[in-house]
């Protein structure tokens, strides 16, 4: 298995864009999260799904994110627009489900928006 | 709310032992994880503890006592490559939260 597959790994953009971050989680996982990681606040969750239905957005930050998950093998994280402030590592992790322990965690997109 | 603390640093020599205590006050408690983060990369899982006390697994072992609200990441014969950020999380049905990390160092 490839494990959890997120795109892009390294993204720059200027204020006020929009960014787009994807993942693809473990075939098979039916739990879906992001996480946003900053030398300030740690690891957060953001937002986290099963099969596909969005279950918590309690993390996220303001309503210039969203994110989807389209499908089960696919989920979009986007900012509109972004600042600064957004600056930081975005994760994608999946979780198989009961009788599991681990979540797996993607390599991470390193987001940089000045 | 969520309260996970442990220490931000700690500095070992190699082949020694190194005990990361984690508190933590929370609204909800399903279990406690471990895991490790090198500089760069995505945390890796190391333990998960659901029930109190110790569950070994090879050079690590993972302590939990649920009535304080405590747990330990206990390393032993430390290597070089176990220099790395160590994270517990604690889990609310299927929400993590997690601590700041403790930052280990392994000195030669």
């Amino acid at each position: 298995d490839a494990g959890v597959i997120q795109s892009p790994r390294h993204e720059v953009t200027e204020m006020g864009q929009e960014v787009t971050l994807r993942c693809k989680p473990i075939s098979g996982h039916d739990y879906l999260f992001w996480y946003r990681q900053t030398m300030m606040r740690g690891l957060e969750l953001l937002i986290y799904f099963n099969n596909n239905v969005p279950i918590d957005d309690s993390g996220m930050p303001e309503d210039r994110f969203s994110a989807k998950m389209p499908n089960a093998s696919f989920s979009t994280l986007k900012i509109q627009p972004s600042e600064p402030r957004d600056s930081a590592v975005y994760f994608c992790a999946s979780y198989k489900g009961e009788g599991a322990n681990e979540q797996f965690f993607g390599p991470g997109t390193r987001l940089t928006v000045l | 709310g969520q309260n996970i603390d442990q220490p931000t640093e700690m500095t070992a020599t190699e082949g020694a032992i190194v005990q990361i205590n984690c508190t933590y006050q929370t609204s909800g408690f399903n279990g406690l994880f471990w895991y490790q983060q090198h500089a760069g990369e995505a945390p890796t899982f190391l333990s998960y503890n659901v029930l109190d006390g110790l569950e070994e697994k090879g050079r690590f072992s993972s302590f939990l006592s649920r009535s304080k609200g405590y747990s330990y990441l206990l390393l032993k014969e430390l290597q070089m490559k176990d220099s790395a950020s160590y994270l517990c999380a604690v889990n609310n049905d299927y929400k993590l939260s997690f601590g700041a990390g403790t930052t280990v160092t392994v000195r030669a």
